[in-house]
């Protein structure tokens, strides 16, 4: 399959941990990298290679990943931080992309 | 700093056939730690990989979209473009352009263009 599968929606305290998911099975052959977008502007890339940090992102944002899952966690949510996050990966040949659905984050 | 910026109509009519420039500026599309890609997204919804052409010129398309896909390049103009026939208003989107640094394993789309909205209506 070259479907990734992240939960509609999730939601947060301010200054909480909160985890968010993405599970398919081109993650047991390749990375998983995450984008954050906020309404009106392009997608930023916050997580590149399942856990590393382009320079620039808050440390606040963590990457892991086992098997066909794939997380990325963010700790002590801001305000700023409410948005859409999609994961991508390869697939097939390595040539493909593809996208989840994506996760809206609410930060309450 | 790389920039991308799309370019092309806002608008397109009922099975006429949408094309998109992406311009690249701040660096150079000549280099084979880089490949280039389509995205879009319609209103309210995810992000949808179009495609992507490499260094080597040779393109990859999402197979849901493929019959009716073309992506090019002009590396003398630091342009890469998209075209998409026949379209239907389930093409609507706002579309973007970006870089894929493949100079590891990972691939991530590291620099974006801000998007622009293409409607298709009559």
């Amino acid at each position: 399959s070259s479907e990734l599968t992240q939960d509609p929606a999730v939601s947060v305290a301010l200054g909480q941990t909160v985890r968010i998911t993405c599970q398919g099975d081109s993650l047991r052959s390749y990375y998983a990298t995450w984008y954050q977008q906020k309404p009106g502007q392009a997608p930023v890339l916050v997580i590149y290679g399942t856990k590393n940090r382009p320079s620039g992102i808050s440390g606040r944002f963590s990457g892991s990943g086992s098997g066909d899952t794939a997380s990325l966690t963010i700790t002590g949510a801001q305000a700023e931080d409410e948005a859409d996050y999609y994961c991508n990966s390869r697939v097939s040949s390595g040539n493909h992309l593809v996208f989840g659905g994506g996760t809206k984050l609410t930060v309450l | 700093q790389l920039q991308l910026q799309e370019s092309g109509p806002g608008l397109v009519k009922p099975s006429e056939t949408l094309s998109l420039t992406c311009t690249v500026s701040g660096g150079s599309m000549s280099s084979r730690d880089n490949y280039w890609a389509w995205i879009r997204q319609p209103p309210g919804k995810g992000l949808e990989w179009i495609g992507s052409i490499l260094y080597s010129g040779n393109t990859y398309y999402n197979p849901s979209l493929k019959s009716r896909v073309t992506i090019s390049e002009d590396t003398s103009k630091n342009q890469f473009s998209l075209r998409l026939s026949s379209v239907t208003a389930a093409d609507t989107a706002v579309y973007y352009c970006a870089r894929v640094d493949s100079s590891g394993y990972y691939h991530p789309l590291d620099y974006w263009g801000q998007g622009t909205l293409v409607t298709v209506s009559s």
